[in-house]
């Protein structure tokens, strides 16, 4: 199994701020890995496919790099909203495995 | 719009069954993969099983495999988990979430449902 490493697993920030979050895959997955916020209560939602790639109607904001086994999501000028906490998930194989997350907190 | 709607949670003893529905709408539903992923109280995103457009391949995470298995209705546009030898540790809110293609690799999931919960009691 393909174990997904978040760092920091929580970070405080203030609207504004610029943040970057890690993943590391356990093997390189080509860039077939998504990154996903969810608020308090709610379910996920979908912001970066295959690595760097915006999902429609999320903010230019939110971009995301890497490759091999080594990914960033970075969040630029934080807005309240943002405040969430954050999964990134590998498809390259089975099982589909998530990050612990990232909670991004004020 | 699509629209995932997730029912079946509970309440059950160690050891019962459940069964969860997640009734889909606005999208072609045999076009797509579709997956069930789980998220115990406190605790991050584990998927749990999924299921290609055609039904005819299924996959399941370790900690479920033998116990859970996964299927979908193509005329009532529903997808299920049928839960059997429940344990403490599959307490969770478990989501239904839509694939982004057909195949379940390679790819992701563009749309969830709101959840269902899903309490076994030791």
């Amino acid at each position: 199994d393909i174990q997904m490493t978040q760092s920091p697993s929580s970070l405080s920030a203030s609207v504004g701020d610029r943040v970057s979050i890690t993943c590391r895959a356990s093997q390189s997955i080509d860039s077939y890995l998504n990154w996903y916020q969810q608020e308090p209560g709610k379910a996920p939602k979908l912001l970066i496919y295959t690595a760097s790639n915006l999902q429609r109607g999320v903010p230019s904001r939110f971009r995301a790099s890497g490759s091999g086994a080594i990914y960033t999501l970075t969040i630029d000028s934080l807005q309240p909203e943002d405040f969430a906490t954050y999964y990134c998930q590998q498809s390259f194989s089975t099982p589909l495995t998530f990050g612990g997350g990232t909670k991004v907190e004020i | 719009e699509v629209q995932l709607l997730e029912s079946g949670g509970g309440l059950v003893q160690a050891g019962g069954s459940l069964r969860l529905s997640c009734a889909v709408s606005g999208f072609s539903f045999s076009s797509y993969a579709m997956h069930w992923v789980r998220q115990a109280p406190g605790k991050g995103l584990e998927w749990v099983s999924g299921i290609n457009g055609g039904g005819g391949k299924t996959y399941y995470a370790d900690s479920v495999k033998g116990r859970f298995t996964i299927s979908r209705d193509t005329s009532k546009n529903t997808l299920y988990l049928q839960m059997s030898g429940l344990r403490a540790e599959d307490t969770a809110v478990y989501y239904c979430a839509k694939d982004s293609y057909l195949a379940i690799l390679r790819n992701y999931f563009d749309s969830w449902g709101q959840g269902a919960l899903v309490t076994v009691s030791s």
